[in-house]
């Protein structure tokens, strides 16, 4: 158990429509990252916040947007829904600026999103 | 632009003996490398890493060598156990950035 936890795990909808996916990350991580895994690719990176600002922007559409709330938690919204963004969604998080950090990152186990 | 590549989606290794995935990258800026593990219906699991610094970094079973040159690493898995049967990425991180760019992975299966 890596300590971040992800909802939901599973999501099927249909095109056009918007999702919400939430992520609460380790205690006392204050950086949350996105990464997106379609089919046969690697981890694609979406965006990551720090104590609640945007602090990087990876390959992420306008149709995609992101927020991380006070109390840390993160939530990756998804709209206009297209088959393509039929996906894994990873969140991350990282104890970035604490002592000790080892440069990794901890994994939530993913939503996967299902566009019909 | 793929920045972290693996050019081996697969891999089968006999039991007991040395599993070696390979991991290429382009970004001369790159200055720690990680691998990280994933089993099915599971989040990435870090494995090993190395700094830029070093060229080998050993833990266990599991040896990470780092050639800058050519900028290429590898991950060695000394004996491979059949627990080791999953898809292995290769992540780097640098240039001043916290975020890890991650090849596409290799799934290795361990043969009983």
């Amino acid at each position: 158990d890596s300590g971040v936890t992800q909802t939901p795990k599973h999501l099927i909808t249909a095109t056009g429509q918007r999702v919400t996916l939430r992520c609460s990350p380790r205690s006392g991580d204050l950086s949350v990252y996105w990464y997106q895994q379609s089919l046969d690719q690697g981890l694609q990176f979406l965006i990551q916040y720090y104590n609640g600002e945007e602090r990087a922007k990876g390959n992420i559409l306008e149709r995609f947007s992101a927020q991380q709330f006070p109390d840390l938690h993160s939530e990756l919204n998804l709209s206009s829904l297209e088959l393509g963004d039929s996906a894994l969604y990873f969140c991350a998080s990282s104890p970035l600026g604490r002592q000790g950090n080892t440069g990794e990152l901890f994994f939530g186990e993913g939503s996967r999103l299902t566009v019909l | 632009d793929q920045q972290v590549k693996q050019n081996s989606p697969s891999l089968s290794v006999q039991e007991g003996r040395i599993s070696i995935l390979n991991c290429d990258y382009t970004n001369s800026m790159f200055d720690y490398f990680l691998w990280y593990k994933k089993y099915p219906a599971e989040g990435p699991t870090f494995l090993i890493s190395i700094s830029s610094i070093k060229d080998k970094n050993e833990d266990g079973r599991f040896t990470v060598f780092l050639n800058k040159s050519a900028k290429h690493l590898s991950l060695h898995i000394v004996p491979s156990q059949p627990g080791d049967s999953a898809v292995y990425f290769c992540a780097a991180s640098g240039s001043g950035n916290e975020k890890l760019t991650f090849g596409t992975g290799t799934r290795l299966t361990i043969i009983p």
